[in-house]
This record gives structure tokens, C-alpha cells and sequence, in this order.
């Protein structure tokens, strides 16, 4: 079982729509990032949210943190093809300090 | 970014050879990182270190070894290569110590097939 578990795993929408990607735990979480990989590509920073509560914009990007800081999502208005791609959540917990990803959200935006 | 190589990129080999993978940054970065990626896994942690000469075990560290001889070079070794290691393993960096406060700098990844 994943400290951090996302859902859904795989998305396919058509350009245009909008979607929400979730990440979700039982644990506490001092802050969560997200990244975005591109096939044969690491990993690339988004955000990193830190308050419980916190809302953060990047363009078309929607990122809140949870009140009780367990859980984050992350919500594209109007996705486009350039949007596809391996969407990961990844925090350190508490009682930790090493960053724990999410298994990952599968996006695939069609023309 | 960060200027981060891994060599190879690509790499097939049999049960029970050793392997070493390579990871190279330019950015002087203090933390380095080897991942494994798995569907369905996301990232899991190998082993970090701290500095040169300091390292430590992650989550997945079992048949793995790791040494950093230079702050720029961080290398991971399997000691006899099983097929359960085949994998995509991407090296990252981090400059300072504020856990998930600050980003980490991610390599292309190598691939790494053992038959």
C-alpha cells in the first residue's frame, strides 16, 4: 500500500475538457509537490504547497492542498495536447523526512 | 536546471552480471538521489547521500549499493543483477536539506533491461 495514493491512474479526455487528478493519504504531510513527466523525460517540478488550505494557479493549473493537509488535488481547465503526460504527487510526511511519490496519473489529451 | 547526465541510457543485461549506473550533475548540489520507476509505483527510493562519502538506504535498497567519491558524481550499483530489477532508474539532485520544501532535479533516466 502507498503512503500516497492517486486517482485515476490513467485519463484520457479530449482537448478542450476540463479534469481533476487526486492525491490522497491517511498521513499528514508538512507539504506536497507536483511534478509532470513527459514520456522518456524525469520528472519537472509544478508546485509545491505547503498551508493546509493553500490554493495555487499556474495558468490553466489548479492546485489546492487539503484543510488537514492528508490530501491535494489538481484540477486543468480547458486541457490540451501539450497537457499530456505522467502527473505525480509526492510529499514528506510528518514523521518522515524523505520525499514519497504517488503511483501517478496517466493523462492523455486528444486533438 | 540543473545539469544532470546519467549514463548509460539504455542497458541490457543478464542474471547475475553486475551493473554500475552513473549519474553526473554540474550544479554543485549537495543531495543526490537514485530512484526506480515502476507502473503503477511511481518513484521509489533507492538510496541518497548527504554528501561525498555519505549515503544512506531509501525504501527499495535491498541488491543496490551506492558510492560518491565527488560531490558531482553519484553512482548505484546492482550487485548481481536480477530480473525483478529491471526498471527505468532516474538519478535526482537537491541543493539544501529542506526536504519537500525544495525541488528536485531529475535526470533522462536509464533504462535498464535484465534478461
Amino acid at each position: 500500500t502507498q503512503l500516497l495514493e492517486q486517482s485515476p491512474q490513467f485519463l484520457s479526455i479530449q482537448e478542450g475538457e476540463n479534469l481533476t487528478v487526486y492525491c490522497n493519504s491517511s498521513s499528514v504531510f508538512s507539504s506536497l509537490q507536483w511534478y509532470r513527466q513527459e514520456p522518456g523525460e524525469g520528472p519537472v517540478l509544478l508546485v509545491t504547497v505547503v498551508t493546509g488550505g493553500e490554493v495555487k494557479k499556474l495558468k490553466r493549473l489548479t492546485f489546492q492542498f487539503g484543510d488537514a493537509r492528508k490530501d491535494s488535488s489538481l484540477h486543468i481547465t480547458a486541457a490540451q495536447p501539450g497537457d499530456t503526460g505522467l502527473y505525480l504527487c509526492a510529499g514528506v510526511a510528518n514523521a518522515g523526512n524523505m520525499l514519497t511519490f504517488g503511483g501517478g496519473t496517466r493523462l492523455m489529451v486528444k486533438p | 536546471d540543473a545539469g544532470i547526465t546519467q549514463s548509460p541510457r539504455h542497458k541490457v543485461t543478464e542474471t547475475g552480471t553486475p551493473v554500475t549506473l552513473r549519474c553526473h550533475q554540474t550544479e554543485n548540489h549537495r543531495y543526490m538521489y537514485w530512484y526506480r520507476q515502476d507502473p503503477g509505483h511511481g518513484l521509489r527510493l533507492i538510496h541518497y547521500s548527504y554528501g561525498v562519502k555519505d549515503t544512506d538506504k531509501g525504501e527499495v535498497s535491498d541488491g543496490y549499493s551506492v558510492s560518491r567519491s565527488k560531490t558531482e558524481d553519484f553512482l548505484l550499483t546492482l550487485e548481481s543483477a536480477t530480473s525483478s530489477q529491471t526498471s527505468v532508474y532516474f538519478c535526482a539532485t537537491q541543493e539544501g536539506s529542506r526536504g519537500g520544501l525544495e525541488t528536485q532535479y531529475f535526470g533522462p533516466g536509464t533504462r535498464l533491461l535484465v534478461l
